[in-house]
């Protein structure tokens, strides 16, 4: 298997744009997670998604985040309009459900995107 | 979510025993102690994770007081890529509540 993969792995844009990040999670994984990496927060859940629905959102910052997962195989976040106190590393996770004998539930993590707003 | 309190950061070198301490004094019958590493431009990645009992993988040991308020991530014999931030996370939902973690340097 892959793994997790995240795309872009790196983003340059100027404040004011849209942009969106991409995750693939593993195979047969259930589960995603959305988090945020800053060198002054640390590492931030944002959302996490069971079976495609939103189940937790309380981490996303504000209402200029969203995220959706619209298929077992794909999930978006997206920052519309983007500001400079976005910058960070945007990390997806992938896991099997709680309870699950295989893999004791240790969540997959991708590389990362690193955003950079100018 | 129970806190826990780890030092920021611990020293080793390499081929020697590692001992990585972590406090979680307020911790529920229901947490699991959960470990996972960060190596440098890398996701965090899963090492450990036990209960109530002393837990050993092909990556480390856990070893949990009997109280359950500490435990200790135990690398046998630490090399170079073992360098990381080691996250102690007490764990009962699904999600993963990263503290500041222990940085781990090893030197040759």
């Amino acid at each position: 298997d892959a793994g997790v993969i995240q795309s872009p792995r790196h983003e340059v844009t100027e404040m004011g744009q849209e942009v969106t990040l991409r995750c693939k999670p593993i195979s047969g994984h259930n589960s995603l997670f959305w988090y945020r990496q800053t060198m002054m927060r640390g590492l931030e859940l944002l959302i996490y998604f069971n079976n495609n629905v939103p189940i937790d959102d309380s981490g996303m910052p504000e209402d200029r985040f969203s995220a959706k997962m619209p298929n077992a195989s794909f999930s978006t976040l997206k920052i519309q309009p983007s500001e400079p106190r976005d910058s960070a590393v945007y990390f997806c996770a992938s896991s099997l459900p709680r309870g699950s004998k295989i893999h004791n539930n240790e969540q997959f993590f991708g590389p990362g995107t690193r955003l950079t707003v100018l | 979510d129970a806190k826990t309190t780890q030092p920021n950061s611990m020293e080793s070198n390499e081929e020697e025993p590692v001992h990585l301490p972590c406090n979680h004094s307020t911790i529920s019958g229901t947490d699991y102690i959960h470990w996972y590493r960060q190596l440098p431009s890398q996701g965090p990645e899963y090492v450990i994770h036990g209960l109530t009992s002393n837990v050993n993988n092909r990556m480390a040991s856990l070893a949990i007081a009997e109280d359950r308020k500490s435990s200790t991530l135990i690398l046998h014999r630490a090399t170079l890529r073992d360098a990381a931030v080691y996250y102690c996370i007490l764990r009962n939902t699904d999600k993963l509540i990263f503290g500041t973690g222990t940085r781990l340097q090893v030197f040759p």
